[in-house]
């Protein structure tokens, strides 16, 4: 069925790296665009960035740019997010998810189950 | 960046109520927007795109309405099930942004 799979969590000092990755499965993943949002513990949704279909593209929230990086792997049908210098403030749970890219009618239909990432000393 | 308003945060009501949820957008968005539900422990669901159209498989009690600066989620027929946090979401430009979310308790 159509499904994606967050991992690559974990506790992380702040300062230190970690790569969440999303493998897809399902669906035609060359036709999507791939999102990460995360969510801080009690928080709301907060949008981390995007990967267009063809990887062309990316954007990324203000908080992350020049930390994190996303990416893809289409013979793996799986996406990235690396995270550089990571801060208490990243603590999160990070949902993938699948879209389109914007502007665009279509929501985000398909998410994963999120991983979470924990930054402390 | 395009901000949203959801209001109210906190509302609660007995299974067979109506209830509607507002979201204000800080510029016209015209109808990209999405609604979402989320449950403790799990992924967001969405219920709603295009600001009307009701996601398949969703149930018809869930609809949407508006464009532009102001959108509204409404329930009717309230079910236990129904108890969650609603997100509204804005997919006209990047960043995507989501408003702070509505805690729908049923009493």
């Amino acid at each position: 069925q159509v499904q994606l799979e967050e991992s690559g969590g974990g506790v992380v000092q702040p300062g230190r790296s970690l790569r969440l990755s999303c493998a897809a499965s399902g669906f035609t993943f060359t036709s999507y665009s791939m999102y990460w949002v995360r969510q801080a513990p009690g928080e709301g949704l907060d949008w981390v960035a995007v990967v267009s279909y063809d990887g062309r593209r990316k954007y990324y929230a203000e908080s992350v740019k020049g930390r994190f990086t996303i990416s893809r792997d289409d013979l793996k049908n799986t996406h990235y997010l690396e995270m550089n210098d990571l801060r208490v403030e990243d603590t999160a749970v990070y949902f993938c998810a699948r879209g389109v890219m914007a502007p665009t009618l279509d929501g985000f239909d398909i998410w994963g189950q999120g991983t979470m990432v924990t930054v402390s000393s | 960046d395009f901000q949203l308003t959801q209001s109210p945060s906190f509302l609660s009501a007995v299974v067979g109520d109506r209830v509607t949820i507002t979201c204000r957008a800080s510029q016209d968005i015209r109808n990209y927007l999405a609604w979402y539900q989320q449950k403790p422990g799990k992924a967001p669901k969405v219920l709603i795109y295009a600001a009307s159209i009701l996601q398949r498989g969703v149930p018809s009690r869930f609809s949407g309405s508006g464009s532009g600066t102001e959108f509204t989620l409404t329930i009717t027929s309230l079910q236990p099930e129904d108890s969650a946090i609603y997100y509204c979401q804005q997919l006209d430009s990047y960043p995507i942004t989501f408003g702070q979310g509505t805690r729908l308790e049923i009493k």
